[in-house]
């Protein structure tokens, strides 16, 4: 099972919105809607900002959002915000092996 | 409220096992699902496996299939993952993550602190 296929980086200027895609297969991304968004900061665990393709957990902030075409999902930041910046991660369920994560994609807030 | 507490860091020589520990606490342990995700310096994120603390089934990604084995004891609330014939590209931060209740839930909304295991002769 190959990782799922991100840029390895995107930037933006505080304010603006960038957005993040994340390239599976049908056998993943493109089969269910199981597609998940983590944010890493240097040095710690995961934190999970978006479930299901669009569903924003508790907390998180509606700045962040979700959505899927095809087998191709991608998380919008709105409103850049220097604390956004940050290491990102997509995750999908497969068929073939129950979980798998993008390659993550690194953030900078110019 | 939910905590992931892992063990401490490993130095292990290559050709040893590594077993990490993820004690669970502030819900039922044996109603949830728990997951390894496993992290190389600098690299992304790496699902390992999954284990049900109820009945002690387990799920694991076949690169990892025949070298790791994940166990419970449920008497402590704790799960464990044993990685067996380390080499150098096991050196990794390993996290233990939790999925919300139910067998077809594919997010991980709780994680432990990590677990960093170097494998250096």
């Amino acid at each position: 099972q190959s990782a799922l296929t991100q840029p390895a980086s995107v930037s933006g200027s505080p304010g603006q919105s960038i957005t993040i895609s994340c390239t599976g297969t049908s056998s993943d991304v493109g089969g269910y809607n199981y597609v998940s968004w983590y944010q890493q900061h240097p040095g710690k665990a995961p934190k999970l900002v978006i479930t299901d393709v669009s569903n924003r957990p508790s907390g998180v902030s509606d700045r962040f959002s979700g959505s899927k075409s095809g087998n191709t999902a991608s998380l919008t930041i709105s409103g850049l915000q220097a604390e956004d910046e940050a290491d990102y991660y997509c995750s999908s369920y497969t068929s073939s092996t129950l979980l798998v994560f993008g390659g993550g994609t690194k953030l900078t807030v110019l | 409220q939910v905590q992931l507490v892992q063990s401490g860091a490993e130095v292990k020589k290559p050709g040893a096992s590594v077993k990490v520990s993820c004690k669970a606490s502030g819900y039922t342990f044996t109603r949830y699902y728990m997951h390894w995700v496993r992290q190389a310096p600098g690299q992304g994120l790496e699902w390992m496996g999954r284990i049900n603390p109820g009945g002690g089934f387990t799920s694991y990604a076949q690169k990892f299939q025949g070298r790791v084995t994940m166990t419970r004891d449920t008497s402590t609330s704790t799960v464990y993952m044993e990685l067996s014939s380390l080499r150098s590209d096991d050196t990794a931060v390993y996290y233990c993550a939790r999925p919300p209740y139910g067998s077809g839930s594919y997010y991980l909304d709780y994680w432990g602190l990590g677990t960093l295991v170097t494998v250096s002769s």
